[in-house]
């Protein structure tokens, strides 16, 4: 069993969607969780970060953690065709090795 | 804030050359650089944790005399890919962390390097 799962994909929406991915993991003893984004040949560009269980907003992106279940999810409201990348969850136990899931591609068509 | 420029973005070269990727903190100061390998349509790979002013901490399976890293000062950390061999091709990419804010601070990325080797 792989300590982080993400479900690959792809997720394809219509424009203005609500678009939900999500992450478990294996480990509670992770303490630090992120969502990255990644577009095609370019590096992650981070988008969420937070160390606590509940939810974190920053514009149309919520992150929430849920530690008893093990489980996170990013949600993006009002989706747009450029928030089409792979989304990339990761997590660690101090902030230095991080561990990602597989990254799940996203596809919001106009 | 937390810029992280690589360079160069991309290097195609013959079997055998040696090549170097530079990896800069732009405007905050890095104890500790990553860098991290992906191949196509995988997530990121660590191989090593680079270290300034002492020795990189290396991934299991990671060979160190062929992924030479040095980390000399606070914002700067270097890959060499020594003697390079196409199947060394892929996507490199290095990651810090600012220092300077505490110890609980996220990773940022660069835009990574395409090295692909003839």
């Amino acid at each position: 069993q792989k300590e982080v799962e993400q479900d690959p994909g792809p997720l394809s929406v219509p424009e203005g969607a609500i678009v939900s991915l999500n992450c478990t993991y294996s480990n509670s003893a992770f303490q630090y969780f992120m969502w990255y984004r990644q577009y095609s040949r370019k590096g992650p560009e981070l988008l969420m970060y937070t160390y606590s269980s509940g939810n974190k907003e920053d514009g149309r992106f919520t992150a929430q953690v849920d530690k008893s279940s093990k489980y996170i999810s990013l949600f993006i409201r009002d989706s747009q065709p450029s928030d089409s990348a792979t989304y990339l969850c990761a997590m660690s136990f101090n902030t230095g090795k991080l561990i990602f899931g597989q990254g799940t591609t996203l596809q919001v068509k106009p | 804030g937390a810029v992280v420029s690589q360079h160069p973005s991309r290097v195609i070269c013959k079997s055998g050359t040696s090549v170097k990727i530079e990896c800069r903190s732009l405007d905050f100061q890095a104890t500790t650089m990553f860098w991290y390998r992906q191949f196509p349509k995988q997530s990121l790979m660590l191989m090593a944790t680079s270290n300034e002013g002492s020795k990189a901490t290396y991934e299991q399976g990671v060979e160190k005399d062929k992924f030479l890293i040095n980390h000399a000062s606070l914002t700067l950390s270097t890959l060499t890919v020594t003697s390079a061999h196409p199947e060394d091709s892929s996507f490199y990419i290095c990651s810090a962390r600012d220092s300077g804010r505490g110890s609980n601070q996220p990773q940022h990325f660069g835009d990574g390097t395409r090295l692909s080797i003839l």
